[in-house]
């Protein structure tokens, strides 16, 4: 079975503050997918990225950053100077190549509220 | 390209109440999902499907129908309301490679079962 863990619940920051959130993962698949979705406050989800088993390359786009680690099963999300309209709710999902039509399984999201 | 609609945006419904949540995409992407998403979960997977014609359960189905006669559209249907099932509900599509890529999500519908 797959799960993932994002153990905060809630992060408040100042503006221009770095933030990472955490994610960690469990699955028995050789092949799987990482993603992360932003979901900010007018409901709609927004794919963010998405990372393969094999990829352990960190990503970097503008502010956003990623850290891939398979040995401690984390794929983390690090914002750069964070902006009061990075606020929003921050999912982190898994998928694995089980050979079945694959369905993503999510965390229970991370909330951050960044002020001014 | 509208992507994923979904209608109704909200909908309040008495229990015992049945409803049909609509969801369309112009993608002509195969796979369609169904999510609900409780107040601080992350969302949990109803129903799917693959194709046109073929459906199978998620991680929550019971209390829920679907049916997939075309590619675009995808609908959900609540034959009992309970107040259970008060929550967001999000339609998702994905290209051949289903989960393993994007899901392209609607702008989710808000179901209150009093």
């Amino acid at each position: 079975a797959q799960k993932v863990t994002q153990a905060q619940t809630e992060i408040s920051v100042v503006e221009k503050e770095d933030v990472t959130l955490d994610c960690v993962y469990e699955t028995r698949d050789t092949t799987y997918y990482l993603f992360w979705y932003k979901q900010p406050p007018s409901g709609e989800l927004v794919f963010l990225i998405r990372r393969n088993s094999f990829d352990e390359q960190n990503e970097i786009s503008g502010r956003y950053s990623w850290n891939f680690q398979k040995s401690t099963s984390s794929f983390n999300f690090t914002i750069t100077a964070s902006q009061v309209v990075d606020s929003a709710v921050y999912f982190c999902a898994l998928s694995g190549d089980t050979g079945t039509a694959s369905k993503l399984t999510f965390g229970t999201g991370t909330r951050l509220q960044v002020t001014l | 390209n509208a992507g994923v609609t979904q209608t109704p945006k909200f909908r309040i419904l008495k229990i015992g109440q049945s409803m049909t949540l609509q969801c369309t995409q112009d993608m002509n992407h195969n796979y369609m999902y169904w999510y609900r998403q409780d107040p601080g979960m992350g969302l949990k997977l109803i129903y799917y499907s693959v194709g046109a014609g073929i459906t199978d359960k998620g991680e929550v189905p019971n209390g829920y129908n679907v049916s997939r006669s075309t590619t675009e559209d995808f609908p959900l249907r609540l034959e009992l309301a309970a107040p259970s099932q008060t929550s967001v509900y999000f339609c998702a599509s994905s290209n051949d490679r289903g989960a393993l890529n994007e899901q392209f999500f609607g702008p989710g519908t808000r179901l209150t079962v009093l």
